[in-house]
């Protein structure tokens, strides 16, 4: 149980096209979920946290207008990255929790988008 | 807050050797703890995690980690390394109904 799906795996576009990552809860409620950044041979940075229904919160740093995150249901969030340009370029990941699991802070990933800006 | 240091961004041990990978924590409540392992343009997938009870706990591929309260520790061990095992592992504290922090992570190279 607890299968997060992301999709698409790759993808290719170019400079100033917008990109759609979709993040998808397979068998449970994802209450709330988050989408990471992830730099070669560096750790997950958290870019923000989305509840079912409500804006996303984003951390410091990160452009929400660049970035847009909507969780229109407790089984699917999505993230836009808008205007990419290639320093967007990167792997994204998106995470969520369920109640069960809220608890402890649990997370279940997703497979993660590598996106390529040229 | 809380916080996590994994000492070693890079590991190397030979086939059949002992992997210790090492995680301290810092949390002002009892902490929850996890490993997670990433391999090469994948998500994380959860190895083991520590949520109360037994302070020894195992999980898929052979791997276990002891909670250590007084050593604020949750180090990562097998006892025998297999070449299946080389990939990017990440320990994770929670203070419970908050954001997972995660530490640096170690990459595990396994030698033939």
């Amino acid at each position: 149980g607890a299968v997060v799906s992301q999709h698409p795996s790759w993808v290719i576009c170019k400079s100033g096209t917008s990109v759609k990552i979709e993040c998808r809860s397979l068998d449970f409620q994802a209450t709330t979920m988050f989408w990471y950044r992830q730099f070669p041979k560096q750790s997950l940075m958290l870019m923000a946290t989305s509840n079912e229904g409500s804006k996303a919160t984003y951390e410091q740093g990160v452009e929400k207008d660049k970035f847009l995150i909507n969780h229109a249901s407790l089984t699917l969030s999505t993230l836009t990255v808008t205007s990419a340009h290639p320093e967007d370029s990167s792997f994204y990941i998106c995470s969520a929790t369920g109640s069960r699991a809220a608890n402890t802070g649990e997370l279940f990933f997703g497979e993660g988008s590598r996106l390529t800006v040229l | 807050a809380q916080s996590v240091t994994q000492l070693g961004s890079h590991v190397s041990v030979s086939e059949g050797a002992l992997v210790l990978l090492r995680c301290n924590y810092s949390s002002s409540v009892p902490p929850y703890l996890f490993w997670y392992v990433q391999y090469p343009n994948q998500g994380l997938q959860l190895l083991l995690k520590y949520t109360t009870g037994a302070t020894l706990v195992k999980g898929i591929n052979g791997f276990e980690a002891e909670f250590k309260k007084s050593e604020t520790s949750f180090h990562l061990t097998k006892p025998s390394a297999h070449m299946s095992d080389a990939a990017e592992y990440f320990c994770a504290v929670s203070e419970g109904y908050s954001t997972l922090t995660f530490g640096k992570g170690t990459m595990l190279l396994v030698s033939p």
